[in-house]
């Protein structure tokens, strides 16, 4: 069974840009997170969807959004790069919930330098 | 923000030992993981304990909860080079959300 897979791997982009990161779940799960990873803030929840519709939002800026598509594929968006914005991005499939009992399987990464 | 902490922020040992790593978060939960992270690589799932399970075993790994005093611990025993890593706690909450939230993570050495 393949797991999460996230693309690209690395990616460096000039602030003010925007950029789109890519991931596909596990297949058969239905829900994505989205986690940012920096050395001064650590993991940090960005969103996550289930069945195309946005379920949680962390405490983040307007300029990151995201998506989900029919097959479970999801993508997030980030405008208007910042520096600061560089990080490792993560994302997350989990089964459908079933009494709360749900392991969350992550992808390698989204490894973002911003120039 | 973090949930928690972490304790400790870095531990290393020889090969052979075992490694004890503590965790602390600060609401309730339904569940808790524990993941590994290698070189700023991918989360690789270690875990899971649900909040009326006191301990938990997987090969060479124990997890035990103790909800009362919103603490985890992970035991590696006769630990090898290649469990030198960063390793994660990860807890829900209580409503059924899907976010996690991360402790500040402990950085295990170990000394072949």
């Amino acid at each position: 069974k393949a797991g999460v897979t996230q693309t690209p791997r690395y990616l460096i982009k000039t602030r003010g840009q925007q950029v789109t990161l890519s991931c596909s779940p596990i297949s058969g799960h239905r829900s994505v997170s989205w986690y940012q990873q920096t050395p001064g803030q650590g993991l940090q929840f960005l969103f996550e969807y289930f069945s195309e519709t946005q379920r949680n939002k962390g405490n983040f800026p307007g300029r990151f959004s995201g998506r989900q598509f029919s097959n479970s594929r999801s993508e997030m968006n980030v405008s208007t790069l910042e520096l600061g914005d560089s990080a490792l991005y993560l994302c997350a499939s989990t089964l459908e919930r079933d009494s709360f009992n749900t392991e969350a399987f992550f992808g390698q990464g989204t490894r973002l330098t911003v120039v | 923000s973090q949930q928690g902490e972490e304790d400790p922020q870095a531990l290393s040992i020889q090969e052979g030992e075992n490694a004890t790593m503590n965790c602390s978060y600060k609401t309730s939960i339904n569940n808790l993981q524990w993941y590994r992270q290698n070189s700023g690589r991918g989360l690789v799932h270690l875990i899971l304990i649900r909040s009326n399970e006191r301990e938990k075993h997987s090969g060479r790994l124990r997890v035990t909860l103790d909800t009362s005093k919103k603490s985890s611990s992970l035991l590696i025993t006769a630990s090898r080079a290649a469990d030198t890593a960063s390793y994660f706690c990860a807890t829900d909450d209580i409503f059924g959300n899907e976010k996690l939230t991360f402790g500040t993570g402990t950085r295990l050495t170990i000394i072949p």
